[in-house]
């Protein structure tokens, strides 16, 4: 069955400091795996994904986040954070069926990211 | 930018009301799904449709809950009778091509709270 964890359920960092939410995933295949960001009293979007392509993988709003497959890691990371990166941050991975995807996704617990002035 | 719209936003119903929560997913898109989140809690897998049938149900998706599509737009989850326990935000999402099209497109989320 594949998981995620997401290690740190808060962080908080000082605006223009750097961001790393860390997420480790258990997968018996190359898995997809997802960062979706909820803001106070919106839906989930999508910030970046990883399907075995390239292991660095660049999103939205100047993140980014790195697959690692020797340390099954996808953490994500922002060179400098803004005050509207506060957020809820989820790491995903979709289920899988032997080696296919099956759509649907399985969320971490979340990461509340603070972002202080 | 298309996107997942869903009402309503906010309702609060009495415990054994049933309820209907709405969402019309991306135009072109062929399958949809919904989760929800209890407070606090984690996003969970409900239920996943396609071609007009249920492609796959969690333990959560008991007797109490059906989808429906009913007009080639809208797509519903309908509770029976609601518990205290369903009170949660609900999110409907869809895809283009499923497995192989891994971007899932969340709504906003409808939150119900069962009183």
């Amino acid at each position: 069955a594949q998981s995620v964890t997401q290690l740190d359920s808060h962080v908080s960092v000082s605006e223009g400091t750097p961001v790393l939410l860390r997420c480790n995933y258990s997968s018996s295949y190359s898995p997809s795996l997802f960062w979706y960001v909820q803001h106070p009293n919106k839906g989930l979007q999508l910030l970046l994904k990883y399907t075995s392509a390239a292991t660095l993988v660049k999103g939205i709003n100047g993140f980014e986040a790195e697959f690692k497959k020797s340390e099954t890691s996808f953490h994500l990371t922002k060179p400098s954070a803004h005050m509207s990166d506060a957020a809820e941050y989820f790491c995903v991975v979709s289920a899988q069926t032997g080696s296919s995807n099956t759509g649907k996704l399985i969320f971490g617990q979340g990461t509340t990211l603070q972002v202080k002035p | 930018e298309p996107e997942v719209t869903q009402t309503p936003s906010h309702q609060v119903t009495q415990m054994g009301q049933e309820v209907i929560l709405r969402c019309v997913p991306i135009s072109n898109h062929l399958y949809f799904y919904w989760y929800r989140q209890i407070l606090g809690q984690k996003v969970e897998f409900l239920v996943s449709f396609y071609n007009n049938e249920i492609s796959e149900k969690s333990e959560i998706f008991d007797d109490q809950f059906s989808v429906e599509r009913p007009d080639g737009s809208n797509f519903t989850l309908k509770i029976r009778s609601t518990k205290l326990e369903d009170s949660a935000m609900y999110f409907c999402a869809s895809n283009r091509q499923g497995a192989r099209g891994n971007t899932i497109y969340f709504g906003e989320g409808s939150w119900l709270t069962v009183v």
